[in-house]
């Protein structure tokens, strides 16, 4: 089972870069690693999705390694709004049961002023 | 563009009770997804749905039953309902439910089982 673990939460301020690592050890060979960003009373919104190596997009970056146990989030200078939780989901390969999505227990981050 | 609802926003509920917590999805996606969340423990599958007239479970299925009778619709039953499904409830949803792809969210339902 691809369980995953993650800090529960972060403290940054404004501007500064944010890295939050999620544990998953038993990662599968086709299973994608995948972030989202939830605000309170709202579902998880995407962030941003890899498999191996970096991944960039306009709001983040993820780093893979080789082994593939770990993956980071990174998120550049940060502002009060992106105060949130983060969740790291492993799964979803092509050709696994959609049964096998698994997300993290969610990285708390404040940004303060 | 509604994307995904679900109904109702909370409720509270007695233990023993009936409960179907709607969810529907405008977006025309093969795939739909239950998920609970708790505090201090994330979100966890409860059940899923590849395509219309096909379902399976997840992470989390005991005490839950769902359907898929259409693309649109997936609805998730409580059929005696226990004070330890007392959670939130999330629908999703993604276009084919392959590849990992990115999967959409409602704005949840509150449920507190007495």
């Amino acid at each position: 089972l691809a369980k995953t673990t993650q800090p529960i939460s972060m403290d940054s301020y404004e501007g500064q870069e944010v890295n939050i690592t999620c544990s998953h050890n038993n990662i599968a060979t086709n299973d994608y690693i995948t972030w989202y960003q939830q605000f309170p009373s709202q579902g998880p919104r995407f962030i941003i999705q890899g498999y191996k190596t970096k991944v960039t997009n306009e709001v983040a970056s993820l780093f893979i390694p080789a082994d593939r146990k770990s993956s980071t989030l990174s998120l550049p200078r940060v502002s009060l709004s992106d105060t949130a939780v983060y969740y790291c989901l492993v799964g979803g390969g092509r050709g696994s049961t959609l049964g096998r999505l698994y997300f993290g227990r969610g990285t708390q981050l404040t940004v303060w002023p | 563009i509604a994307g995904i609802t679900q109904a109702p926003t909370s409720q509270i509920l007695a233990a023993g009770r009936r409960m179907t917590l709607r969810c529907t999805q405008d977006m025309r996606h093969n795939a739909m997804y239950w998920y609970r969340q708790d505090l201090g423990l994330g979100l966890r599958l409860i059940h899923y749905s590849n395509t219309a007239g096909t379902t399976g479970k997840g992470e989390v299925p005991d005490g839950y039953s769902v359907s898929r009778a259409n693309t649109d619709d997936f609805p998730l039953t409580l059929a005696s309902a226990v004070p330890s499904q007392t959670s939130v409830y999330f629908c999703a949803s993604s276009d084919s439910g392959g590849g990992g792809e990115e999967q959409f969210f409602g704005p949840g339902t509150r449920l507190t089982v007495l």
